[in-house]
């Protein structure tokens, strides 16, 4: 089965522009899950879709950032407009909805705000 | 709240040699306990895990043991190859669908 997938896997931006971040989950993975390590520092959770459905947002930095899961399948991260703290790897992770225990996590989009 | 801390290294240790990286939990009720890696270029990739005291997590050589009375989950290897070089990341789930919290992870250099 395939695994977590994220485009780009590199992302190089000027302060103020927008970027556009994608996951697709492993194929029948109700959840979804976005995290992002800043900085070199420890990795931290943005947000929790189940579905289509936002279940917990409580990471989301600020209104820059919009997260979006349309139909319930792949997701995306827009940040606009980005500033350079943005600056980091952001992840993505999928579970199964029932006996969810492992999140399978993808390769990271590396985004770099100039 | 939930957090996890562990030692930062960098770590340099030469091939053969016993590895160990400590890493503290604090937490309510009884967490999942979890060890994933980052190797240069790649995504991160679930190492091992533990879900109830006393539980020893396993694979690749590495070893941890879920300790409630000293919230510890330290990683141990006896013996590091150069192909252990990576970053480590100590975490830990309240749920089974709740959000992962990590360390800070731990860089892994490996020298022959």
């Amino acid at each position: 089965e395939a695994g977590v997938t994220q485009f780009p896997s590199h992302s190089v931006i000027e302060k103020g522009q927008t970027v556009t971040l994608r996951c697709d989950p492993i194929s029948g993975h109700d959840n979804l899950y976005w995290y992002r390590r800043v900085m070199g520092k420890e990795i931290k959770f943005l947000l929790h879709f189940v579905k289509e459905s936002k279940q917990d947002e409580s990471g989301m930095p600020n209104n820059r950032f919009l997260a979006e899961r349309t139909g319930g399948t792949y997701s995306t991260l827009k940040v606009q407009p980005a500033e350079l703290e943005d600056s980091g790897v952001y992840f993505c992770a999928s579970s199964h909805l029932i006996g969810g225990n492992e999140q399978f996590f993808g390769p990271g989009t590396r985004l770099t705000v100039l | 709240g939930n957090s996890v801390t562990q030692m930062e290294g960098p770590v340099t240790l030469s091939e053969e040699a016993f590895l160990t990286i400590n890493c503290t939990y604090t937490a309510t009720g009884y967490p999942s306990l979890f060890w994933y890696v980052q190797y240069p270029g790649e995504g991160l990739q679930l190492l091992l895990k533990a879900t109830k005291a006393d539980d020893k997590g396993s694979n690749k050589g590495f070893e941890a043991t879920y300790r409630k009375e000293t919230t510890s989950f330290h990683l141990e290897k006896g013996s590091v190859q150069v192909s252990d070089s990576a970053v480590y990341f100590c975490a830990l789930r309240g749920t089974s669908y709740d959000k992962v919290i990590f360390g800070p992870g731990t860089s892994l250099s490996v020298i022959p």
